[in-house]
């Protein structure tokens, strides 16, 4: 079975500052990793995805994520945010070879950015 | 990329009832995914919409209390029936069109009274 611990709830950061959301996930089996995020009142909007390959993946809105097995983490990164990015993040795992469907899903995160 | 379309996307409910979400993609799916976001809690995976044949339920999902139907490739529905309290949550359906690559709808909020 897999799980998925995101470390923090909240995170209040300042504008222009950077931010780390931290992932931390447990498998018996390799995992595709993935981050989405959720803007007040919509659906889930995938931000990037580890399928394989370089471990640093880059996404949209300027963020990015690295892949450590080492560690069985995968945070996420943005080196300067903005008000825009006031947000939840959730961050999932979908084992090698399972439906397609089947992510396994952190708590979130709420990023809240300040002016 | 795919864009879903649910509705209702809130609704307020009486203990008892049931109430049926639907679920519009704008391009043919083959897998499409119910999932629930209760408050506070992270999102678990209701149930697999199979086209042509019966949903595929997740441990501690059943088909009484959250009948699915997939008629065609672009289109699901949920029923939550017989509505309790612990059932107020977000329901959002979700359609892969990729390995791992899931695009969800801006889901149902549900409030049960």
């Amino acid at each position: 079975a897999q799980s998925v611990t995101q470390l923090d709830s909240q995170v209040p950061v300042f504008e222009e500052a950077p931010v780390e959301l931290r992932c931390n996930y447990s498998s018996s089996v390799s995992v595709y990793l993935f981050w989405y995020v959720q803007y007040p009142n919509q659906g889930l909007q995938l931000l990037l995805k580890y399928l394989s390959g370089s471990t640093l993946v880059k996404g949209i809105n300027g963020f990015e994520a690295e892949f450590n097995k080492s560690q069985t983490s995968f945070h996420l990164r943005k080196p300067s945010v903005h008000i825009s990015d006031t947000a939840e993040y959730f961050c999932a795992v979908s084992p090698h070879g399972g439906s397609q469907g089947n992510l396994i899903f952190g708590k979130g995160t709420k990023l809240s950015v300040k002016p | 990329s795919a864009v879903i379309s649910q509705k209702p996307s809130r609704d307020i409910c009486q203990r008892g009832t049931s109430l049926t979400i639907q679920c519009q993609v704008d391009s043919q799916v083959t897998m499409m995914f119910w999932y629930r976001q209760q408050p506070g809690q992270s999102l678990t995976l209701i149930a697999t919409a199979n086209q042509g044949s019966e949903a595929t339920y997740e441990s501690g999902f059943v088909i009484d209390k959250f009948p699915i139907s997939r008629p065609n490739l672009t289109f699901s529905t949920l029923t939550v029936s017989n509505m309790s309290p612990e059932d107020s949550s977000i329901y959002l359906c979700s359609a892969s069109l990729a390995p791992g690559e899931l695009f969800f709808g801006e889901g149902s909020r549900l409030t049960v009274l």
